[in-house]
């Protein structure tokens, strides 16, 4: 049981926007920054966004993130093939003394 | 270029021990924090592990506290996590991970290695 909760999959056809959420509590998202990773098995995860919605350098402008209250969001636009992955949302919890994962999304592109 | 490179994965008996490594390059390794993060089969990533630039300061998951021990040579370049008494469930692909600041306080991992697996199985 992951301390942050994500729906278990996600889809989505070539072009279209999906979003993936991420809830958490008041130890974790409530008060830290949420930070995104994408997952392609069998390689190093990548570092999507960081402090709610920030890109790092190279990430496209296509992957954008939100956060509110307790719950955070992760939107792709223009969705491509290659953006079939797992997505990983996670956080600080102050409670724990150290960082949490949610328990991934696996995004297909239909 | 930056890069991390883990090493002594394996296979070990449950209650035994085995210390995975990790090779820094491209950064000054000093000025930022560093951990363990694994993805068991068929499941998400987990937090094993953290520790400060200066190696001061040590976090565990409660899941490996009292069973695993960080620490980093800074001279070297090099970060280390013993684990003993392990246990089935500590099957899993462990990365090595930068954080992006000196002291743990968020969960920046913005450089990750490939990965070492280690099975604990009899």
């Amino acid at each position: 049981q992951s301390v942050l909760t994500q729906p278990p999959s996600a889809s989505g056809t070539p072009g279209q926007r999906v979003t993936i959420s991420c809830s958490g509590g008041h130890s974790n998202i409530g008060i830290n920054y949420v930070y995104w990773y994408q997952h392609l098995p069998g390689t190093a995860p990548k570092l999507l966004l960081y402090r709610n919605n920030q890109r790092p350098s190279g990430v496209p402008d296509r992957f954008s993130g939100s956060k509110s209250g307790t719950s955070a969001s992760l939107a792709i636009s223009g969705l491509r093939s290659e953006d079939e992955a797992d997505y990983y949302c996670a956080g600080w919890d102050n409670s724990l003394r150290g960082p949490v994962f949610g328990g991934g999304t696996k995004l297909t592109v239909l | 270029e930056v890069q991390l490179l883990e090493s002594g994965g394996g296979l070990v008996q449950p209650g035994g021990s085995l210390r995975l490594s990790c090779a820094a390059s491209g950064f000054t390794f000093s000025s930022y924090a560093m951990s363990w993060v694994r993805q068991a089969p068929g499941k998400g990533l987990e937090w094993v592990s953290a520790i400060t630039g200066s190696g001061g300061s040590t976090y565990y998951a409660d899941s490996v506290k009292g069973r695993f021990t960080i620490s980093r040579d800074n001279s070297k370049n090099t970060l280390d996590l013993q684990m003993n008494s392990l246990r089935a469930e500590d099957t899993a692909i462990y990365y090595c991970a930068k954080l992006d600041e000196v002291v743990p306080a968020g969960a920046a991992f913005d450089i990750w290695g490939q990965g070492t697996t280690v099975t604990v199985s009899s």
